[in-house]
């Protein structure tokens, strides 16, 4: 059974450029998560997506945004980056909404 | 406000030697506990799930156990192979979002 598979697996934005990142889920699993990975905050939810509506969103300003798909491919974006945005983000998915499965990661550079 | 605290933050050890990782947390009605592994660079790979207090789970070397206050990982025999760092999370009734704490970082030398 594939797992979660995000890509790409690295990108480098310059600042102010925008970017979008891509999740695909674990085949069945209908809710999809995103999360912020930094070494001084450790991992924070950023929104949830059940069925192409976001169920949830975390403390994260409105330059971040996602989308859900018919297919329950998720994507998410982020404009105007700025050097702090650097990070790695990670999707989750969930088949119950309880247990979440992560993917390996997008490590985004902003320079 | 719920809550995640893991300690310690690093931990070193010699193989053979076991040790636990604690995580303390506090939240509005627990849905869930998780324990997660992961590798510098790669995403959490998930360990266990624990949903009430007096629940253990156990994989290999790892046994994961869990109180009304406080979550317990368990390494017996550590070797290399579990150097790594382990996460701790939470999940409320509203089942908003996984709640992290900042993870024990774990070294095992042989």
């Amino acid at each position: 059974k594939a797992g979660v598979t995000q890509t790409p697996r690295y990108l480098i934005k310059t600042r102010g450029q925008q970017v979008t990142l891509s999740c695909s889920p674990i085949s069945g699993h209908r809710s999809v998560s995103w999360y912020q990975q930094t070494p001084g905050q450790g991992l924070q939810f950023l929104f949830e997506y059940f069925s192409e509506t976001q169920r949830n969103k975390g403390n994260f300003p409105g330059r971040f945004s996602g989308r859900q798909f018919s297919n329950s491919r998720s994507e998410m974006n982020v404009s105007t980056l700025e050097l702090g945005d650097s990070a790695l983000y990670l999707c989750a998915s969930s088949f119950d909404g309880v247990e979440a499965f992560f993917g390996q990661g997008t490590r985004l550079t902003v320079v | 406000e719920d809550q995640v605290t893991q300690s310690p933050e690093a931990l070193r050890l010699q193989e053979g030697e076991s040790s636990s990782l604690n995580c303390s947390y506090t939240v509005s009605g627990l849905r869930g506990l998780f324990w997660y592994r992961q590798d510098p660079g790669k995403g959490p790979e998930f360990l266990f799930t624990l949903y009430s207090a007096g629940e253990e789970k156990e994989k290999e070397r790892l046994k994961a156990t869990l109180t009304k206050k406080e979550s317990f990982l368990h390494i017996t025999a550590p070797k290399p192979e579990d150097s790594a760092t382990y996460l701790c999370a939470v999940r409320n009734q509203a089942g908003t979002a996984l709640i992290f704490g900042k993870g024990t970082t774990l070294s095992v030398s042989s």
